[in-house]
């Protein structure tokens, strides 16, 4: 089955942690996202990245962290510099920048 | 800058009705336009793209149309059934960068 992969589902994050949420695709897409979602709001990108070992920011990237050491993974640490975490969190990818972004089925991240 | 809106937040029509969701834009310099789906808790799902120089595109008992001159995007669906109940979210790419603009949803009950 192709498609992209988030893991976990929920995640909690107590204060001051750093936590990672996994991003894995096996769709052979070059582009890869990570956004944000929060209630009544649109969608906010925090990274993009067009090919492996490169990556840009989004509108939002302070407090978040990523990295694209293969074309199928692309995992976002929020870390404790992020002061407003709590949000689901969804991941995208797409043969290229300008194509249609294809969705995984998101982590909501919850603060103790 | 490019802001997209979707009016109204919410909306619950019978089932069997036609209806419209709304989505407008203030910057006419697009690349293409799409319409999403969202079911609760769930990752997003492309319904339709529509390139800057469409009209319309058609999928089953969905129909987009785009206007750029006027900014708007309308989402018709036909003969509505209790499955369609999710939310709807449209997304611009602009022609100056790879980043898409959301809108922040439109939530659709259909009641039996």
């Amino acid at each position: 089955d192709g498609g992209i992969t988030q893991s976990p589902k929920y995640l909690f994050r107590k204060e001051g942690q750093n936590v990672t949420l996994s991003c894995e695709q096996n769709l052979n897409h070059d582009a890869m996202y990570w956004y944000r979602q929060d209630p009544g709001q649109g969608l906010r990108l925090i990274y993009y990245s067009q090919i492996v070992n490169d990556f840009q920011k989004g509108d939002i990237a302070e407090g978040y962290s990523v990295s694209r050491e293969k074309k199928e993974s692309f995992p976002l640490t929020v870390t404790s510099a992020q002061k407003n975490p709590t949000a689901f969190y969804l991941c995208a990818s797409g043969l290229g920048v300008q194509e249609t972004q294809y969705f995984g089925p998101g982590t909501r991240l919850l603060v103790l | 800058k490019q802001e997209v809106t979707q009016i109204p937040a919410a909306l619950s029509v019978p089932e069997g009705e036609n209806l419209v969701l709304n989505c407008s834009f203030t910057d006419s310099a697009i690349y293409n336009l799409q319409w999403f789906r969202q079911d609760p808790g769930k990752g997003l799902t492309s319904l339709l793209l529509i390139q800057s120089s469409q009209r319309e595109q058609t999928s089953g008992r969905l129909n987009a149309s785009l206007d750029k001159s006027s900014g708007r995007s309308t989402l018709y669906i036909a003969a509505s059934q209790p499955g369609d109940s999710a939310t709807y979210l449209c997304a611009v790419r602009p022609n100056s960068n790879y980043q898409l603009i959301w809108g922040a949803g439109t939530k659709l009950i259909i009641k039996p």
